[in-house]
């Protein structure tokens, strides 16, 4: 079925680097895009999120890309801290069912100090 | 500012024992309000989902059942727990209406069957 996933499971960087989570949907009736970060033993935090009118949205040390032809979304999270250290999630909503989101699988970033 | 609570923030049952998890926000009237549960490393699953008092839509057939009996108010339910029911269990909320669907997450319930 249709779904929402993510190419890495886990992402190791340095402290400092520039880290890139990637998410792949394959709904192309998706029209609003969030991302989260969970910590463990705690609940998801909004990060960012972007329309699908859009390719590329800006955050303080993130960044959203949104690639419609090839249904590809990404996260770019600058200058990575140990804070970043976490689970990141893709979300997307569909038209067809607006009170939903559905999440993907999550990619863990571990942050080398 | 809007806040979400939910508790207890662990809890250890024995399998066939009853299960009730709240959930509350403050800060808002209205939301849309969700279970979901987290399996141990693995993503989100929908498990319930209410546009209104009284009014519960489920995902996923199972064991549990969830009511609203008052706007703010969600409340998750087994009569006879499960061991596949261990899990984390998170409730979000959104707003009603407008024009993006981001849902806000409590901090979770950890519940182990034993």
């Amino acid at each position: 079925g249709e779904s929402v996933g993510l190419h890495l499971p886990t992402l190791s960087v340095q402290e400092g680097d520039n880290s890139i989570i990637n998410c792949a949907y394959s709904n192309s009736a998706s029209d609003y895009f969030i991302w989260y970060k969970q910590e463990s033993g705690k609940g998801p935090q909004f990060i960012i999120d972007i329309r699908s009118n859009m390719d590329k949205r800006q955050g303080q040390r993130v960044t959203v890309l949104l690639n419609k032809t090839v249904k590809h979304l990404s996260l770019q999270i600058a200058a990575t801290q140990p804070g970043d250290s976490a689970v990141y999630f893709c979300a997307e909503n569909r038209r067809d069912s607006s009170y939903k989101l559905i999440f993907g699988s999550g990619t863990r970033l571990l942050v080398r100090p | 500012s809007q806040t979400i609570h939910q508790w207890p923030a662990t809890l250890v049952q024995p399998v066939g024992s009853p299960l009730s998890l709240e959930c509350t926000v403050e800060g808002t009237s209205n939301p849309n309000l969700y279970w979901y549960r987290q399996a141990a490393g693995r993503g989100l699953q929908l498990l319930f989902y209410s546009v209104g008092i009284g009014q519960i839509s489920s995902e996923v057939p199972q064991n549990l059942s969830a009511s609203r009996p008052q706007d703010r108010q969600f409340i998750l339910s087994s009569k006879k727990l499960l061991l596949s029911d261990s899990g984390f269990y998170l409730c979000a909320w959104s707003p009603l209406a407008g024009v993006s669907y981001e849902q806000y997450f409590g901090p979770g319930t950890r519940l182990t069957v034993t």
